[in-house]
């Protein structure tokens, strides 16, 4: 199975600030790559897929890239919505596996 | 727009079973595989299930693979997961979530609590 490892697993950032998610796949995914947020006591979200695509309806702020095993999810400008749970998945091999997850909270 | 609404979850004791529907609207269900996706208590994210359009293709993990079931019903545009010989590790939200082409899942329903314990 292919392992994700996401990078750190908890971050505090101000508003208007930049904040950047790792996430490190086990062996080459090809882009494979999703990304989800997670609001708490909530369903999940699929904000970027194809490690870069952006979902519809997801703010521009968002934005994903890399390729490899390496990938990373920047959000350009804080905000108050945007804390939570971001997770990573992969999606070209089943099965298909998630990272454990990055806790983003407003400093 | 697009809802997923699951139900059938509850308290059942090891060993037991349950079964999970979910029921979608929105779209033209039977044109898209479907999963289950499940979160344990303070957890991360477990693909648990995916079935293909019409139901002939079933994808599990080795964590449920001989005691999990998916199944639908495209006329009643249903999805079902049934769960046989439950274990404490089982207990979770169980998400319904509409697999993509690209195997990401691009909606998802509110959850559904399962408790497995005596």
């Amino acid at each position: 199975d292919i392992q994700m490892t996401q990078s750190p697993a908890s971050l505090s950032a101000s508003l208007g600030e930049t904040v950047t998610i790792q996430c490190q796949a086990s062996e080459d995914i090809y882009s494979g790559l999703a990304w989800y947020q997670q609001k708490p006591g909530k369903s999940p979200q699929l904000l970027i897929y194809g490690a870069s695509s952006l979902q519809d309806g997801v703010p521009s702020r968002f934005s994903g890239s890399g390729s490899g095993t390496q990938y990373s999810l920047k959000i350009s400008s804080m905000q108050t919505e945007d804390e939570g749970v971001y997770f990573c998945q992969q999606g070209l091999k089943y099965p298909w596996t998630f990272g454990g997850g990055t806790k983003l909270e407003l400093k | 727009e697009v809802q997923l609404v699951e139900s059938g979850g509850g308290l059942v004791q090891p060993g037991r079973s349950l079964k999970l529907s979910c029921a979608a609207s929105g779209f033209t269900f039977s044109n898209y595989y479907m999963a289950w996706v499940r979160q344990a208590p303070k957890k991360g994210l477990e693909w648990v299930a995916t079935i293909s359009t019409s139901g002939s293709r079933t994808y599990y993990p080795d964590s449920v693979k001989g005691r999990f079931t998916i199944s639908r019903d495209n006329a009643k545009s249903s999805l079902y997961l049934q769960m046989n010989s439950l274990k404490s590790e089982d207990t979770a939200t169980y998400y319904c979530a509409r697999h993509t082409m690209g195997n990401y899942f691009d909606y998802w329903g509110q959850g559904v609590m399962v408790t497995v314990s005596s």
